[in-house]
């Protein structure tokens, strides 16, 4: 059975802090991408990844960086979390040898920054 | 300019009767896919329904069809037999062949859809 997880459900954090947001996939994707979700706002793009090492940005990048050193894993990394960072993030993978791209997203990871 | 957009942002049906959630689209390219996902309280995302601009018939998947308008860019989820299940967010999202972005969605605001008894 298709498999994304995310590390953490629910993440309390401290303005400044370095917070990184991990996923896992299982089913040898190639593509892996990072969302926010905001109320209003639908599902932004923050990062995505074709490949290990390599990456590109999204729509909203700043304020967010990202590493793929192995094929199954794509970490978000907040490098001093802010405020305006509090926020549901979602991973997703998809592959080009399946036909559809559809992505298939982990559970989230809902982050409070304080 | 958004390439997805979602105009409602929220919808009511009552159990059984049918509920269209619309959703229109802005590319210039000729080859795409039009997505639609679920996602209820829980937050995970579910795939639903998938459109390609090539294709001759509308998408069908059980209760849910896309109706697919390529003219008026539209691509709008039809739920029919609403359930009570059904109540959820629903996301529009489409990628675009061309271009270096292969694989990327771009994803409406999303329709909260409360199905009532």
């Amino acid at each position: 059975d298709v498999k994304v997880t995310q590390s953490s459900r629910y993440l309390v954090k401290r303005t400044g802090e370095k917070v990184f947001l991990e996923c896992v996939q299982d089913m040898d994707h190639e593509n892996m991408f990072w969302y926010r979700q905001d109320p209003g706002l639908g599902l932004r793009l923050i990062y995505f990844s074709y490949d290990v090492k390599m990456k590109e940005k999204g729509d909203i990048p700043e304020g967010y960086s990202v590493s793929r050193e192995k094929k199954e894993r794509f970490s978000l990394i907040l490098e001093s979390a802010s405020t305006n960072q509090t926020s549901m993030y979602l991973c997703a993978s998809s592959s080009p040898r399946q036909g559809l791209y559809e992505q298939y997203f982990g559970p989230g990871t809902r982050l409070t920054v304080t | 300019a958004q390439k997805i957009t979602q105009t409602q942002p929220g919808m009511f049906v009552q159990e059984k009767e049918a509920v269209t959630l619309d959703c229109t689209y802005d590319t210039s390219d000729p080859s795409y896919g039009l997505f639609w996902y679920k996602q209820p309280s829980s937050g995970e995302m579910i795939f639903l329904i998938y459109q390609g601009s090539y294709d001759q018939q509308n998408a069908t998947e059980g209760r849910y069809s896309l109706n697919f308008q390529k003219a008026r860019k539209s691509a709008n989820l039809v739920i029919s037999a609403s359930q009570l299940g059904d109540s959820a967010m629903y996301f529009c999202a489409m990628r675009e062949r061309g271009g270096s972005t292969l694989g990327r969605l771009y994803f409406g605001r999303g329709t909260q859809l409360t199905v009532w008894p």
